[in-house]
């Protein structure tokens, strides 16, 4: 099945260690999105790539960073995490944007030490 | 930018009964808005959608409506049932062409009760 599937599931880190999320799709869509969960908080997204433009949120930090090396997998890399990462973080895809459905993967949780 | 406020927080409904969520969003420029129903550690899932020019979509048991122009939004599950309990987020989107940025609501967490 065409799907998009985020590895790993469950991530530990130590403050201050940077640590990559990883997601890919079967989907072959042009666009993919990271979203940031916290606890009981809604998803509120981070960056986004449509093919291999990268448009970053106004308020997301400096210390989240991404790369899309090809179409079906992008990145999300976290140089120096803090308490306040730890999140549950989401990827998405979508085909050309504005009106088409966005479809989640499963999420990695990211604890940090 | 856009903000998106949605009620209530928590919704306990008997099975069978009827449940609706409500939400507003401030940007007059939003034209897409889509529900998402997210289970205990799972991604959220689409479950309708409506589009600025449609008041209303109705999807078997779910239906949303859309008011331009008090710049709201509702959820209505009918025949509720213990599957249909999770939090569900709403969302507005101003679609720039290249992508849809959502910005979601604080969910509502439903449980139905047998």
């Amino acid at each position: 099945d065409a799907m998009v599937i985020q590895n790993p599931r469950y991530q530990v880190t130590q403050f201050g260690k940077p640590v990559t999320l990883s997601c890919s799709q079967t989907l072959n869509h042009n666009v993919m999105y990271w979203y940031q969960q916290k606890s009981s908080q809604a998803p509120k997204l981070l960056f986004h790539y449509y093919d291999k433009d990268f448009n970053n949120e106004a308020d997301t930090p400096d210390n989240f960073q991404s790369r899309r090396p090809n179409t079906s997998f992008c990145f999300l890399d976290i140089r120096s995490p803090g308490l306040g990462d730890a999140a549950m973080y989401l990827c998405a895809t979508s085909r050309r944007g504005r009106w088409d459905e966005q479809f989640f993967g499963p999420g990695t949780r990211l604890t940090v030490l | 930018g856009e903000n998106v406020e949605q009620h209530p927080s928590t919704l306990s409904v008997q099975e069978g009964d009827s449940a609706v969520i409500k939400c507003t969003y401030s940007d007059s420029a939003s034209n897409y808005f889509p529900w998402y129903k997210q289970e205990l550690g799972k991604g959220p899932q689409l479950i309708i959608d409506i589009r600025s020019n449609v008041g209303e979509k109705k999807d078997q048991r779910i239906a949303v409506t859309l008011n331009k122009t008090a710049k709201h939004f509702s959820l209505h599950i009918t025949e509720t049932q213990p599957e249909d309990s999770a939090v569900y987020f709403c969302a507005a989107s101003i679609g720039t062409g290249t992508a849809s940025k959502l910005t979601f609501g604080t969910g509502t967490r439903l449980q139905v009760t047998l």
